[in-house]
């Protein structure tokens, strides 16, 4: 069964600072990972998907990077502003099916 | 373009009961997705359909039932409903022939 821990599951950071979330799973046979953004109560926004095959993927400020083999995955914001404060969520994707599997959570507060 | 829908917005109801709730997919989407996020933790995936059809199911019991229409839009129903059952639940849908899941705001459903 895939395990997926995001750490760390909290943080705060200055507006300007740049942000580093980690995502790791335990079965690195996956087909595709995908960051989400959730905001209190809200449903899931895609930020990025990265294929197996791929090693990053970018999107204007957020950077993703993919270690198949290590089984990591690590989003950063550049810049961070007091808008970028929600959860984020790593989901994973194996083989043959859509079925993501989850994590947590990093639950991200910028300071202005 | 509209996005993913989902109906109602929140939904109370009081243990035994039986609950129906709806998803649109986006255009040009054919896989439906149902998810289940208790309070602070990530989604956990209920089942998906496509072609009308389950294919695939996580680990939840029979009275979570599903339905996928002609129009690719689905319903979820909850028989019997317990105070665990109270949380949010997202639908998804992917579109032909992609991977990447859009996410719809979900429903809150409380159980009482």
């Amino acid at each position: 069964k895939q395990e997926v821990t995001q750490i760390p599951a909290a943080l705060s950071v200055p507006e300007g600072e740049n942000l580093v979330l980690n995502c790791s799973f335990t079965d690195s046979a996956i087909y595709n990972l995908q960051w989400f953004r959730q905001d209190p109560g809200k449903g899931l926004t895609s930020l990025l998907l990265i294929q197996s095959s791929q090693r990053e993927q970018t999107s204007g400020r957020l950077n993703a990077s993919l270690d198949k083999s290590s089984g990591r995955s690590t989003l950063y914001i550049a810049a961070s502003q007091p808008g970028d404060s929600a959860t984020y969520l790593c989901a994973v994707g194996p083989y043959g099916n859509n079925r993501l599997a989850f994590g947590k959570g990093n639950q991200v507060v910028v300071i202005p | 373009e509209t996005g993913v829908t989902q109906s109602p917005t929140h939904l109370i109801k009081t243990r035994g009961q039986q609950v129906t709730l709806r998803c649109s997919s986006q255009s040009g989407h054919n896989t439906v997705s149902w998810y289940q996020q208790a309070l602070g933790q990530g989604p956990q995936f209920i089942f998906q359909y496509y072609r009308e059809e389950e294919n695939g199911r996580g680990n939840f019991p029979p009275r979570f039932s599903g339905l996928q229409f002609p129009n690719y839009s689905s319903e979820l129903n909850v028989n019997a409903l317990e105070l665990d059952d109270s949380a949010l639940y997202l639908c998804a849908s992917t579109p032909f022939g992609g991977s990447e899941q859009f996410f719809g705001p979900g429903t809150r459903l409380t159980v009482l």
